[in-house]
């Protein structure tokens, strides 16, 4: 267990719609990243932030956005769901000054 | 920013030791390599990480040449259950961001 928590699990969805997935970080973790990964690829950067802020910015479509909110805890937003954004996505937090990432088990979704 | 060659697939017997490499030649004096695993569908699993010494903790030992051109990763008993997706990675820029390959899939046979 990483202490890192993702919710749902799972999520299907039809397209067109808009879902919000959630991550607590670990305990005093100020950064939080996403990544989604689709069948058999690897995983891809979405974005980061740490303690309330943007930080770094990856492959994340404008469809997508998220944010982290004074708890820490954070949300990504998926709008305008295609059948291509099926697939995990992944939730990880690391300390201050911490390179070191650990993930949460993830949320799988599908868009049907 | 820097990345990495695995290579897509290796096997391993069971109670042996297994060696994954990986290429970094691109890596900056400041990047440190970053081995994670990934069983089937679950949150990768940080492993260990180095900069320019050679490291070992309690899951495995990494392995990084002088030139810090390439690394290894070393399980020295492989079990069953070490099979998995194996990543190697550099930070890249000042953003941290963790830029991942497909890894390595080990599996450890009986």
């Amino acid at each position: 267990d990483s202490g890192v928590t993702q919710t749902p699990k799972h999520l299907i969805t039809a397209t067109g719609q808009r879902v919000t997935l959630r991550c607590s970080p670990r305990s005093g973790d100020l950064s939080v990243y996403w990544y989604q990964q689709s069948l058999d690829q690897g995983l891809q950067f979405l974005i980061q932030y740490y303690n309330g802020e943007e930080r770094a910015k990856g492959n994340i479509l404008e469809r997508f956005s998220a944010q982290q909110f004074p708890d820490l805890h954070s949300e990504l937003n998926l709008s305008s769901l295609e059948l291509g954004d099926s697939a995990l996505y992944f939730c990880a937090s690391s300390g201050r000054g911490m390179e070191t990432q650990y993930f949460g088990p993830g949320t799988r979704l599908l868009v049907l | 920013d820097a990345k990495t060659t695995q290579p897509p697939s290796m096997d391993c017997a069971e109670g042996r030791a297994a060696n994954l490499p990986c290429n970094h030649s691109t890596i900056s004096g400041n990047e440190y390599v970053y081995w994670y695993r990934q069983i089937h569908s679950q949150g990768p699993q940080y492993i260990i990480h180095g900069l320019k010494n050679n490291e070992t903790n309690e899951m495995a030992s990494l392995i990084i040449t002088e030139d810090r051109k390439s690394s290894t990763l070393i399980l020295p008993h492989a079990t069953l259950r070490d099979t998995a997706v194996y990543y190697c990675i550099v930070l890249a820029g000042n953003n941290r961001k963790l830029i991942w390959g497909l890894g390595t899939s080990l599996a450890v046979n009986p």
